[in-house]
């Protein structure tokens, strides 16, 4: 597509149950990559798809966080027993395989867990 | 560790000021920079990017950024801001092939 598509945008969740975040990038980026924006704080980076590598998940803040890419396009971010300090907006990018290409964002989807 | 800096969490200015955004990082090796921006309600968009050549880089809106190695900075600056500049600004930095690390980002507000 002309971008990154996140879905859902919204998403309001009860304390304790799963969900799933979906990332669609843009066709033909080779890298994708998850970051978390909470209110007041700045960026924090999650998780990295490198094309057929093995991801980066160095940033994943807690084992109930996990993501895939499929095929090389789509990407998933699970958080499986949500936490109250889950709420943040959940950020997907892509980008080119040279280093020195930026990054295309998502619009995000903002998880509220009450 | 490798980290990415941005001392000014919320600046304010008068339509017409000058702004100078200070980005600092910890990367040792070859970067490439990066600002990114967000508008209210908006996705983050770039701004400009270095990776080489000359060290001051043009970007969008007016915007300039310069790279200086011996000082490990990369400040963003605009000569007279605008009250559609409120946004909140993101330093960025990208070592190799690796991910990009962000700066806690500086949220600028323009009073018209």
């Amino acid at each position: 597509g002309a971008g990154v598509s996140q879905s859902p945008s919204n998403k309001v969740t009860e304390k304790g149950k799963d969900v799933e975040l979906r990332c669609d990038p843009i066709s033909g980026h080779t890298a994708l990559y998850w970051y978390r924006q909470s209110l007041g704080q700045g960026l924090e980076f999650l998780i990295y798809f490198q094309g057929n590598s093995a991801p980066d998940k160095s940033g994943l803040p807690s084992d109930r966080f996990s993501a895939e890419r499929t095929g090389g396009s789509v990407s998933t971010l699970t958080i499986q027993r949500t936490q109250q300090e889950d709420s943040a907006v959940y950020l997907c990018a892509s980008s080119g395989q040279a280093a020195n290409y930026g990054y295309t964002f998502g619009s995000g989807t903002r998880l509220t867990v009450v | 560790a490798q980290s990415v800096s941005q001392h000014n969490h919320h600046v304010i200015l008068s339509e017409a000021a000058s702004l100078e955004l200070g980005c600092n990082y910890s990367y040792g090796g070859t970067v490439n920079l990066f600002w990114y921006v967000q508008y209210p309600g908006q996705h983050l968009q770039l701004l400009l990017k270095y990776f080489s050549g000359d060290p001051l880089v043009k970007g969008i809106k007016g915007f300039e950024a310069e790279f200086i190695k011996s000082k490990f900075s990369f400040n963003l600056r605009k000569p007279s801001v605008q009250w559609s500049d409120t946004a909140e600004y993101f330093c960025a930095v990208k070592e190799n092939n690796n991910d990009m690390r962000f700066g806690a980002g500086t949220r600028l507000t323009v009073k018209p």
